[in-house]
């Protein structure tokens, strides 16, 4: 069966800094990937998705680039940090027409 | 920008008592899709329904869809201290199957 790993389960980063964000999958091939960031209490918001290798789509322009370079690799990036990016940060993995298997998140406080 | 938008945003019934909460959706979609999260952890999904079904169940849980008015609902039928959570509707819409929208979703508290 499929798994979705990322990892860590908390940051805490000062302004300015990089992140880098690792999302792996296991047990099944060329998934859709996808980085959502959920702000306290709110809902989830689609950052990027990816239906391929260096196949990269953004939903929302911003601080963050991602970067596919493994089928099962999915790598969210900043360069530098900025306090608005704070959250909780999801990845997870869809295929078309079923559901879709959501990793355990990243807390991101930027300080 | 988020597709659906769940109603209310937040939920309080005594253990035992069923909860409904809605979702509205703004373009046709090819599924919709509820997701539970635990405070704190990623989402799990419950259940799908497809553009050309009304209604589904799975266990205590029973989801409509109406196409016509673009809207959904997600019924838990007597509730227990466990489904406190917050629950999320998701659309894949009909012209990209590869996007998965979320709302801001409804957090229901079952008391005891």
């Amino acid at each position: 069966s499929q798994t979705i790993h990322q990892w860590p389960a908390t940051l805490v980063q000062p302004v300015g800094s990089p992140l880098s964000l690792e999302c792996t999958v296991e047990g099944t091939s060329n998934p859709n990937l996808y980085w959502y960031r959920q702000a306290a209490g709110r809902g989830l918001q689609l950052l990027f998705y990816s239906v391929g290798i260096g196949q990269i789509s953004s939903e929302v322009p911003q601080n963050l680039s991602a970067s596919r370079p493994q089928d099962w690799q999915f790598i969210l990036s900043s360069k530098k940090l900025l306090l608005s990016d704070s959250g909780f940060y999801l990845c997870a993995l869809h295929r078309e027409g079923t559901e879709a298997f959501f990793g355990q998140g990243t807390r991101l406080t930027v300080v | 920008s988020q597709q659906g938008e769940e109603d209310p945003q937040a939920l309080s019934i005594q253990e035992g008592e069923n909860a409904t909460m809605n979702c509205s959706y703004k373009t046709s979609i090819n599924n919709l899709q509820w997701y539970r999260q635990n405070s704190g952890r990623g989402l799990v999904h419950l259940i799908l329904i497809r553009s050309n079904e009304r209604e589904k169940h799975s266990g205590r849980l029973r989801v409509t869809l109406d196409t016509s008015k673009k809207s959904s609902s997600l019924l838990i039928t007597a509730s227990r201290a466990a489904d406190t959570a917050s629950y999320f509707c998701a659309t894949v819409p009909s012209s990209n199957d590869y996007k998965l929208s979320f709302g801001a979703g409804t957090t229901v508290t079952v008391r005891a």
